[in-house]
C-alpha cells in the first residue's frame, strides 16, 4: 500500500496568513494526488484534483503544486471559513489512500 | 440536483451486520464508481473499497476483505455497503462518495453526508 505521510499535523494560523501544508507519499504517485478541506460534522470536500487543478467553486487562494513523491497545498491569505482539516489522498493505485490530516486552527 | 443522499444512523450490537445505502440522483448513476469511505470519532478518512454500479464490481481494502459486501440496484440508482461482524471499533461515520477521473486523475467530487454507525452492547 501507498503511504502518505502529512506536515504538520496541526497549525496555528491567522486570519490572512499563507499555509502551507506538504503531503508524501511512499512511492511515487505522479500527480495523482488530491486535496480536500473536512470541517467538523460535515463531509470532506474536494479542493485540489490531479496535484494543481483547482475544482469548480474553490476560491483561488487555495492551489497545489508537486509531483512524484512530494506535494504542498497552499492557501495564499487565510479566511476565518478556512479553518478545517485538510487531508491528502493519493489516486495513483488501490487502497486509495488518505494522510492522516492537518488540523488548521485560530491562533 | 446532482447528490448522493445515505441512509440514517445505525445503532448494533457486536457481532451483528449493517447494511448502509446511497442513492444517486441528477447524473447518469452506471457512469461513475462509488466508494466507501470512514471515519472513526476523532479520526482520520479511511477508504473501504468500490464498486462499479454498472457492472457490480467490487474491489475491498484487504483490511474488510471477507466483512464486506458492496451491491447496487439500477433500478433504484442505489449502492449498498454491509460490513458484518461488527466490532466496536467499526463504530464511525460512512460516507460514499462518488469517484471522477479521466485516467489522468481521479477524485472524490461528490460525497454523502455520511451515516453514523455505533456498534455498542
Amino acid at each position: 500500500d501507498i503511504q502518505m505521510t502529512q506536515s504538520p499535523s496541526s497549525l496555528s494560523a491567522s486570519v490572512g496568513d499563507r499555509v502551507t501544508i506538504t503531503c508524501r507519499a511512499s512511492q511515487t504517485i505522479s500527480n495523482y494526488l488530491n486535496w480536500y478541506q473536512q470541517k467538523p460534522g460535515k463531509a470532506p470536500n474536494l479542493l485540489i484534483y490531479a496535484a494543481s487543478s483547482l475544482q469548480s467553486g474553490v476560491p483561488s487562494r487555495f492551489s497545489g503544486s508537486g509531483s512524484g513523491t512530494d506535494f504542498t497545498l497552499t492557501i495564499s491569505s487565510l479566511q476565518p471559513e478556512d479553518f478545517a482539516t485538510y487531508y491528502c489522498q493519493q489516486s495513483y493505485g488501490i487502497p486509495r489512500t488518505f494522510g492522516q490530516g492537518t488540523k488548521v486552527d485560530i491562533k | 440536483q446532482v447528490q448522493v443522499v445515505q441512509s440514517g444512523a445505525e445503532v448494533k450490537k457486536p457481532g451483528a451486520s449493517v447494511r448502509v445505502s446511497c442513492k444517486a440522483s441528477g447524473y447518469t448513476f452506471t457512469g461513475y464508481y462509488l466508494h466507501w469511505v470512514r471515519q472513526a470519532p476523532g479520526q482520520g478518512l479511511e477508504w473501504m473499497g468500490w464498486i462499479n454500479p454498472s457492472s457490480g464490481g467490487t474491489n475491498f481494502a484487504q483490511k474488510f476483505q471477507g466483512r464486506v459486501t458492496m451491491t447496487r440496484d439500477t433500478s433504484s440508482s442505489t449502492v449498498y455497503m454491509e460490513l458484518s461482524r461488527l466490532r466496536s471499533d467499526d463504530t464511525a461515520v460512512y460516507y460514499c462518495a462518488r469517484d471522477r477521473g479521466d485516467g489522468y486523475s481521479w477524485h472524490f467530487d461528490l460525497w454523502g453526508r455520511g451515516t453514523l454507525v455505533t456498534v455498542s452492547s
